[in-house]
């Protein structure tokens, strides 16, 4: 079976402090991507990051970063220097290898930035 | 860049009409897909459609649910006599033949009253 647990409900940091969402994946594929969207309060997904399960370099995109972890099943991101802009739902997502298989998704993080 | 665009962002019906979401793909993608979010909840997969068919669906896509390509750039959800579950946002999104190019568009916001 395929899941993706994002354990954190929902986190409250204040503005510039770093913040890391968890992640942790289950399959049985040897082949799959994983994902991040970001969620604003307009509702639309935000596409942030894809990552092959043969590619366990850890990435670095600006203030985003992601650390791939196999042997642990994990795809955690970090948003160093939080802004209030980065508030939002996060979802982290696998799907199978296939370029036309679904998406799975994670239940979310809420991430609160306070002023 | 290439967008998923969906008609209309926000539709209202009462309990127990029929609705149609449009969503136009992008050209040159040939798998189209349909997810839904429940206010609060994850995003969850309906329908996938290649090749003019279904490929797979969830055990959400029911019969109350259809889906069409009716034209060359169109590709449409049909919802039967709407339920007041039925209120979500519905996703539609797309990928390319030849490489992984996933895209959703912005959504519909779908509320029964």
């Amino acid at each position: 079976a395929q899941k993706v647990t994002q354990a954190q409900t929902e986190i409250s940091v204040v503005e510039k402090e770093d913040v890391t969402l968890d992640c942790v994946y289950e399959t049985r594929d040897t082949t799959y991507y994983l994902f991040w969207y970001k969620q604003p309060p307009s509702g639309e997904l935000v596409f942030l990051i894809r990552r092959n399960s043969f590619d366990e370099q850890n990435e670095i995109s600006g203030r985003y970063s992601w650390n791939f972890q196999k042997s642990t099943s994990s795809f955690n991101f970090t948003i160093t220097a939080s802004q209030v802009v980065d508030s939002a739902v996060y979802f982290c997502a696998l799907s199978p290898g296939n370029r036309d298989d679904k998406i799975i998704f994670g239940k979310g993080t809420r991430l609160h930035i306070l002023p | 860049e290439p967008e998923v665009t969906q008609t209309p962002s926000h539709q209202v019906t009462q309990m127990g009409q029929e609705v149609i979401l449009r969503c136009v793909p992008i050209s040159n993608h040939l798998y189209f897909y349909w997810y839904r979010q429940i206010l609060g909840q994850k995003v969850e997969f309906l329908v996938s459609f290649y090749n003019n068919e279904i490929s797979e669906k969830s055990e959400i896509f029911d019969d109350q649910f259809s889906v069409e390509r009716p034209d060359g750039s169109n590709f449409t959800l049909k919802i039967r006599s709407t339920k007041l579950e039925d209120s979500a946002m519905y996703f539609c999104a797309s990928s390319p033949p030849q490489s992984y190019g996933y895209t959703f568009g912005s959504g519909t916001r779908l509320t029964v009253v």
